[in-house]
This record gives C-alpha cells, sequence and structure tokens, in this order.
C-alpha cells in the first residue's frame, strides 16, 4: 500500500497567521485528499486535489482559507489561512488504495493543529 | 445531519471474544461502505471495505455485514486481540464512477480489548 508522509506532525501557531502542511506519497496517485478532524468529531473532507487543475472544494470550505497546491502526482500542500481557535484539529491528506478484494483509501499520520 | 451514525460511542470486549461494531446511514445514495481503525496520534488505517451488491466481506479476522434495507452494516472482529484497542470509524460513499469519491464519516466507537 502507498506511504505517505506528512509534516508537521503537530503545530501551535498564532491567531491570525497561516500554516503549510505538506503530504508526500511514495508513488504517484491521480486524486489526493484533505480531510479535517475536529475534536470529538468524524472526518470531513475539505477538498479534493487533482494534479493539473484546481481542486475541488466541499460545502463549507472555500480556496482563500484552505488554498492547496498539487504540483506534481506525489505531492500536495494544504494552507490554513488567516488561523482562529476554532480551525484547532487534525488535519489528514489521503490517496485511493487497491487490495486484491478490496478498495479504499490510506491516510498520512495527520497535523495536529493547536492555534492560540 | 449526519449521514453515518456510530451510536455506541465506546465498547469493551474481553480477549478472544467476538467484538461487533455497527454502523447505520440514512443515505440510500451510498453503495460502498469501509471501515477504517485510528491509534492516537496517527492517521486512519483501512481495514475492509463491501460494496453494496453484497452482503458479508471477509478479510482475515475482519467480516463485514451489510444489511441494505435497513441501512445497518456492522464490522465483527473475531477472536478479539488487545492490539485492537482502538477507535472505529465507519465510512460511505455513493460511486457513480469508480475512485474519486467523497467519504463520509461515522462519528466513531472506541474499542477496548480486556486481556
Amino acid at each position: 500500500s502507498a506511504v505517505i508522509s506528512q509534516k508537521p506532525s503537530r503545530d501551535i501557531c498564532q491567531r491570525g497567521t497561516s500554516l503549510t502542511i505538506q503530504c508526500q506519497v511514495d508513488s504517484q496517485v491521480t486524486m489526493m485528499f484533505w480531510y479535517r478532524q475536529q475534536p470529538g468529531q468524524s472526518l470531513t473532507l475539505i477538498a479534493t486535489a487533482n494534479q493539473g487543475s484546481e481542486a475541488t472544494y466541499e460545502s463549507g470550505f472555500v480556496i482563500d482559507k484552505f488554498p492547496i497546491s498539487r504540483p506534481n502526482l506525489t505531492f500536495s500542500t494544504l494552507t490554513v489561512s488567516n488561523m482562529s481557535p476554532e480551525d484547532s484539529s487534525i488535519y489528514l491528506c489521503s490517496v485511493e488504495e487497491y487490495r486484491s478484494t478490496n478498495y479504499g483509501y490510506t491516510f498520512g499520520s495527520g497535523t495536529r493543529l493547536t492555534v492560540v | 445531519d449526519q449521514q453515518v451514525k456510530q451510536n455506541s460511542p465506546s465498547l469493551s470486549v474481553q480477549e478472544g471474544r467476538i467484538s461487533i461494531l455497527n454502523c447505520d446511514y440514512t443515505n440510500s445514495m451510498f453503495d460502498y461502505f469501509l471501515w477504517y481503525k485510528k491509534y492516537p496520534a496517527e492517521g486512519p488505517t483501512f481495514l475492509i471495505s463491501i460494496s453494496s451488491i453484497k452482503d458479508k466481506n471477509e478479510d482475515g479476522r475482519f467480516t463485514v455485514f451489510l444489511n441494505k434495507s435497513a441501512k445497518h452494516l456492522s464490522l465483527h472482529i473475531v477472536p478479539s486481540q488487545p492490539g485492537d484497542s482502538a477507535v472505529y470509524f465507519c465510512a460511505a460513499s455513493a460511486r457513480p464512477n469508480f475512485g474519486n469519491e467523497k467519504l463520509t464519516f461515522g462519528t466513531g466507537t472506541r474499542l477496548t480489548i480486556i486481556p
């Protein structure tokens, strides 16, 4: 299965600043997905990033707040802009994964963001 | 509107016994379902999935059952082992095309295996 390296693993940031999260995959993938898990909540899809085109954002998420880059088939970044304490969450990137009888998604280890 | 629900936030099971985790969904367009396991400070790990054309899928100690009429699925772990202690998420998608589908996650069930 794909191996995903996500950096940083955690960070504490000041209100009003921005943080860029990096996601590196050990194989070429068409689609990469960015999720958020707020404290005590389930995972919510932020956007889908396709190499060579604009990311597709889910309802409630906008490009100005969460700009995404996808410069090649193995790498993507998510920026959390103008942060507020409500942005404190775990952010995860994900790619598709195939097994013999199963099809699913592999996740990175996540970035635990705390905004103070 | 929580389209995927895991009504049990926690579950404790004796080692060696069967663990049964339940998940209900409301969106009749969902046709593919997945289970994930998550340890603290790690990303979710894909366990097993099932398509709506099946009612059962097995992979080692893990079996997923799907009851479409009841919009219910369950994950069975037999036998349960201490390393199975984690948070388990149910997820669902509607896949008009293969791949590139949004997953909708439940809120998770914390499973504790008692030695």
